[in-house]
């Protein structure tokens, strides 16, 4: 499986954009880009996805670089219920996921 | 429409109980997988199901653990014996395909913390 990295942890200030990198070098021409996060105590929730073009939904915004080596998690204005880990994964065929150690983002006030 | 639900939040056993999970995925999906996320470590793939048959199961030890995913009702993870090592909180997740050719979401319940004591 393809592997990720990943930045330990990020710090922001509420209502700042944070930008959340993951590199990818040995990415697949069939894997698509996921990012799922984590609150406290809860489970993962899904917060995007894409492949080969930009993506935005209500969420976030997801920024992949040309090469797709590497992707970038965009939160337009953080906020403290942002606090959580971020996980980018690659998946490229049904079944599991397979969550690296993410990057945990806290949030300031 | 309901989420994924996991039942119970919480569930303490002694070393040699037996632990019965409960996932009931979302509406509509036929798709269930299990994790598993050790005290500080990273989630874990367990074993991934459709309805009556195990897809999957890389992620699950040999021993002591099963998964179902039957025809009517939740999936269930039975742990056997359970153990101190045991401790941890599971997950359940759904998804409506396997979702090949655009992207699976999976959507994850709150989870099962077990502690063994």
């Amino acid at each position: 499986d393809a592997k990720t990295t990943q930045p330990n942890s990020m710090e922001s200030n509420e209502e700042e954009p944070v930008h959340l990198p993951c590199n990818h070098s040995t990415i697949s021409g069939t894997d698509y880009i996921h990012w799922y996060r984590q609150l406290p105590s809860q489970g993962p929730e899904y917060v995007i996805h894409g492949l080969t073009s930009n993506v935005n939904n209500r969420m976030a915004s997801l920024a992949i670089a040309e090469d797709r080596k590497s992707s970038t998690l965009i939160l337009h204005r953080a906020t403290l219920r942002d606090a959580a880990v971020y996980y980018c994964i690659l998946y490229n065929q049904g079944g599991k996921l397979i969550f690296g150690q993410g990057t945990e983002l806290s949030v300031k006030p | 429409n309901a989420g994924v639900m996991q039942n119970p939040r919480h569930l303490v056993r002694r070393r040699g109980q037996e632990a019965r999970l409960r996932c009931s995925p979302m509406k509509g999906h036929s798709h269930v997988y299990w994790y598993r996320q050790l005290p500080e470590e990273g989630l874990k793939f367990m074993v991934y199901l459709q309805k009556e048959n195990i897809i999957d199961e890389s992620g699950m030890p040999k021993e002591r653990f099963s998964a179902e995913f039957p025809k009517e009702g939740p999936s269930i993870l039975r742990i056997q014996q359970v153990v101190r090592g045991d401790s941890a909180a599971y997950f359940c997740a759904s998804s409506p395909t396997s979702g090949l050719g655009w992207g699976n979401i999976q959507y994850f319940g709150a989870g099962t913390r077990l502690s063994v004591l």
